[in-house]
């Protein structure tokens, strides 16, 4: 079946540090977004990227969107505490009738040490 | 933004006890919500598709009988987990789209004993 994977599972960084999470469809993704969870809460929308080769920053982050469509990356730049949490990449598929399927990457672990 | 109210957020309950969880989308439509299990430090898997008036679409390997889904107005779907097992302990989320971007719900956490 489809599989989205998330690389590195686990990072832990010092505050101020950069930090980089990638993720990897083993198929064609109509487009791809990216989560974030808190400990012990619920997933957050952060964005969506639909086009070949888009990128999009929101101050600190940068979602790139691979040209194939089968990858993204998300980076943060200058760490900062309170990005601890889990992102998760999350491509939606379609699978030929009228729902498209959210499938959920693997997830990268973000620590951040102060 | 849109919201979506998931009930309850935490229950424990005795094996072979059935457990019933709400989720509903506050100020939107939902013709379609999809409910999820993330085990601990794991990833969220999406069990079913629940469909507004229609049999709910579960995923491979989720039974359907076990795990029943009902979606009977256009801003609520229940999952009811039938008969549960100790292994059946975790943390259940919904969603609902809207314009292609799911919102969850707050996540129900179930124990099992």
């Amino acid at each position: 079946g489809q599989q989205v994977m998330q690389i590195p599972q686990y990072q832990h960084v010092q505050e101020g540090e950069d930090f980089t999470t990638y993720c990897n469809s083993s198929t064609t993704l109509s487009n791809i977004q990216w989560y974030k969870q808190r400990p012990g809460g619920h997933p957050v929308f952060l964005i969506q990227l639909v086009k070949s080769g888009e990128v999009k920053k929101q101050k600190r982050l940068t979602f790139q969107f691979g040209e194939a469509k089968k990858n993204s990356s998300l980076h943060i730049t200058a760490t900062q505490t309170t990005d601890v949490g889990t992102y998760f990449c999350a491509g939606l598929m379609n699978y030929g009738g009228a729902t498209n399927k959210l499938i959920f990457g693997t997830g990268t672990l973000l620590a951040v040490q102060p | 933004g849109a919201v979506v109210s998931q009930h309850p957020s935490w229950v424990i309950c005795k094996s072979g006890t059935s457990v019933k969880i709400e989720c509903r989308s506050l100020d939107f439509q939902a013709t379609t919500m999809f409910w999820y299990r993330q085990f601990p430090k794991q990833s969220l898997m999406l069990m079913a598709t629940s469909n507004e008036g229609s049999k709910a679409t579960y995923e491979q390997g989720v039974e359907k009988d076990k795990f029943l889904i009902n979606h009977a107005s256009l801003t609520l779907s229940t999952l009811t987990v039938t008969s549960a097992h100790p292994e059946d302990s975790s943390f259940y989320i919904c969603s609902a789209p809207r314009t292609n971007i799911q919102y969850f719900g707050a996540g129900t956490r179930l124990s099992v004993l």
